[in-house]
């Protein structure tokens, strides 16, 4: 059974860090592209950052170029979002999904964390 | 940037078919794929690359499209079924994966 989950959530003050964790299970992780998705309360789905399965390329929304960082390490299993210079804005559920490439579907999705910025 | 348009909210009886739209600049040349999220869980993929089916999800989710606009097809819709549903392209002139908006299904 693939699973992933995710953790690192957590309060945070406007401006303040915060690094979220995706560990993966039940698959080969090193085949797939790794994403976050996030959803802000009562909003709708929006993709955040991805990286392809050996690590080499990264993208970002606009909405958090320049703050946040995505990183794997596939012998880990693990996929990591450094999130900086946080905002009201973001925050949201985030949620770790995979898809086999770029063009097909996110196949997995982990539980979320939740991510609260507020002072 | 591209933009997924879908209605708000979609209503049915049970036992009928429910139809949720996403519309998008010829659409109809992208992979559409659609998901759904009930309460308080996360999403759940029901059909990919337009029209097929992960395994696991039942024959009554069927999936098109053409032109500007993809439809996801519930046949005899079920109360289980009620949850929000939301479509998803990836835009290479942007490379950004989309999502539409949602569409909350109510079953009656």
């Amino acid at each position: 059974e693939v699973q992933l989950v995710e953790s690192g959530g957590g309060l945070v003050q406007p401006g303040g860090s915060l690094r979220l964790s995706c560990a993966a299970s039940g698959l080969t992780f090193s085949n797939y592209w790794m994403h976050w998705v996030r959803q802000a309360p009562g909003k709708g789905l929006v993709w955040v950052s991805r990286v392809n399965n050996d690590g080499s390329t990264i993208s970002y929304a606009d909405s958090v170029e320049g703050r946040f960082t995505l990183s794997r390490d596939n012998a880990k299993n693990t996929l990591d979002l450094q999130m900086n210079s946080l905002r009201a804005e973001d925050t949201a559920v985030y949620y770790c999904a995979s898809t086999f490439d770029l063009l097909t579907a996110f196949q997995y999705w982990g539980q979320g964390t939740l991510v609260t910025v507020s002072s | 940037s591209y933009v997924l348009t879908q209605p708000p909210s979609v209503s049915v009886a049970p036992g009928q078919t429910a139809r949720v739209t996403c519309g998008g600049d010829n659409i109809g040349s992208k992979s559409v794929h659609w998901y759904h999220q009930k309460p308080g869980q996360a999403p759940v993929l029901v059909v990919y690359d337009d029209s097929d089916r992960p395994s696991g999800i039942p024959e009554r989710f069927s999936g098109s499209n053409s032109a500007n606009t993809a439809t996801l097809t519930i046949s005899r819709v079920e109360a289980g079924d009620e949850a929000d549903y939301y479509c998803q392209v990836w835009d290479s002139s942007s490379d950004l994966h989309v999502f539409g908006g949602g569409t909350k299904l109510t079953v009656l």
